[in-house]
């Protein structure tokens, strides 16, 4: 069983620029995470998914990062304008009931973003 | 509020000796409680959950780790630590009603030493 991918692995951005992050789940998971992890601490969650819905977004800083899922697959997670303090790795996860807590949460290898 | 609280953010032992890494849980309700592992430059890896049932959980690479109420507390055990064990430990909790959210602990970082 394919697991969840992420791409790029690896973005170097100047402050200000844009950047994108690709995620597709394991098949049949519907619900999708997107999780930073800044340097020496535990991940946080930036948004979840349902399907193509949102059920929480609530430490999404939303005047600069967005996300959809629009077909309730894959997802983009995009963050414009970079400031230095995004610099971490950007985390996909996926799970496969819904609704429901204790479920394994399967990750990716996570993408890498310096802002310089 | 619900958190979680990982005891040292750097354990070091020597290989062949006990592991043990620490973590404390804040909840008003029941918590399903994780540790997932995290090799360097790679994503996390689950090594084992407590959802009901036996409180004593055992999970792959031969670690395991004991639910214990009374203590709020879901520690992480290993007899004997090889080379390999070297990573990043990250205890998690998720609630039930809360979408599957899982709260994270800061890590703890494993040195393995011969």
């Amino acid at each position: 069983e394919a697991g969840v991918a992420q791409s790029p692995r690896y973005k170097i951005i100047e402050k200000r620029q844009s950047v994108a992050f690709w995620c597709n789940p394991i098949s049949g998971h519907a619900t999708l995470y997107w999780y930073q992890q800044i340097l020496g601490q535990g991940p946080k969650l930036l948004i979840q998914f349902q399907n193509n819905g949102v059920v929480d977004d609530s430490q999404l800083p939303k005047d600069r990062f967005s996300a959809e899922r629009l077909k309730g697959v894959d997802s983009t997670l995009k963050i414009q304008p970079a400031k230095l303090e995004d610099s971490a790795v950007y985390l996909c996860a996926s799970s496969y009931l819904t609704g429901r807590s204790g479920n394994t949460i399967y990750f990716g290898e996570g993408s890498w973003l310096t802002v310089v | 509020a619900q958190s979680v609280t990982q005891l040292g953010s750097h354990v070091s032992v020597s290989e062949g000796a006990l592991v043990l890494l620490r973590c404390n849980y804040s909840s008003s309700v029941p918590p399903y409680l994780f540790w997932y592992v995290q090799y360097p430059n790679q994503g996390l890896q689950l090594l084992l959950k407590y959802t009901t049932g036996a409180t004593l959980v055992k999970g792959i690479n031969g670690f395991e780790a004991e639910f214990k109420k009374s203590e709020t507390s879901f520690h992480l055990t290993k007899p004997s630590a090889h080379m390999s064990d070297a990573a990043e430990y990250f205890c998690a909790v998720s609630f039930s009603g809360g979408y599957n959210k899982l709260i994270f602990g800061a890590g703890t970082r494993l040195a393995v030493h011969p």
